[in-house]
């Protein structure tokens, strides 16, 4: 496709469950980026890939997030042991890498824990 | 306090000009963002500056910059129905962009 593509657009998980979100960027887009929106909130950055590795991942909130980039192009976000307080909306976004390019962001993946 | 402030509310009346608000902290920020989300949709890029441009205007908008007090507005010309969004106003800071809490802009009829 020629956006973001996010999958699952919904999940609805119970509290203590594994989750994985999967971010597919724009072809070509070498840098890929996870933020996560609450209600009323802005987008609040977790982390950014360049390529296969995580260039910056201060803004995961604690060791039961993590996010993976195997082969450069789709990226796996994995939340263990669920809590209430991760449901959210998951945005992912790509773009060139390039200083001042547009980043692109998906639809999201909104995720509720019950 | 915040890295990017912004009022949460702005209504206007339709065809009149909207102006939102909007201040940072990193004075290295090197682009300025405006984004736009409409209802269960995702985030749109509306515009952009670059920190050495003091105004920019593409068709209905206008941003304007002052780098001196860290304050970005944008200003949307003829309002319309359409415009009705949360608009999110975010700084670059090193490889990664922060945003603002978003202003919900309703119109008025």
């Amino acid at each position: 496709g020629a956006g973001v593509s996010q999958t699952p657009s919904n999940k609805v998980t119970e509290k203590g469950k594994y989750v994985e979100l999967r971010c597919d960027p724009i072809s070509g887009h070498t840098a890929l980026y996870w933020y996560r929106q609450s209600l009323g909130q802005g987008p609040e950055f977790l982390i950014y890939f360049q390529g296969t590795g995580a260039a910056d991942d201060s803004g995961l909130p604690n060791d039961r997030f993590f996010a993976v980039r195997p082969e450069g192009s789709v990226s796996t976000l994995k939340i263990q042991r669920t809590e209430r307080g991760d449901s959210a909306v998951y945005l992912c976004a790509s773009s060139t890498g390039q200083p001042g390019n547009t980043i692109y962001f998906g639809e999201g993946s909104w995720l509720t824990v019950v | 306090g915040e890295d990017v402030e912004q009022s949460l509310f702005l209504s206007v009346r339709e065809g009149d000009s909207s102006v939102i608000n909007c201040t940072y902290t990193d004075s290295s920020s090197t682009y300025l963002y405006w984004y736009k989300q409409e209802p269960g949709a995702g985030l749109q890029l509306l515009t952009y500056i670059f920190s050495n441009m003091d105004m920019k205007q593409d068709q209905r908008l206008t941003v304007l910059l002052n780098k001196k007090d860290k304050h970005l507005s944008l200003r949307i010309a003829d309002t319309q129905t359409g415009d009705s969004a949360i608009y999110f106003c975010a700084e670059s800071k090193g490889d990664k962009i922060i945003f603002g809490k978003g202003t919900r802009l309703h119109i008025l009829p």
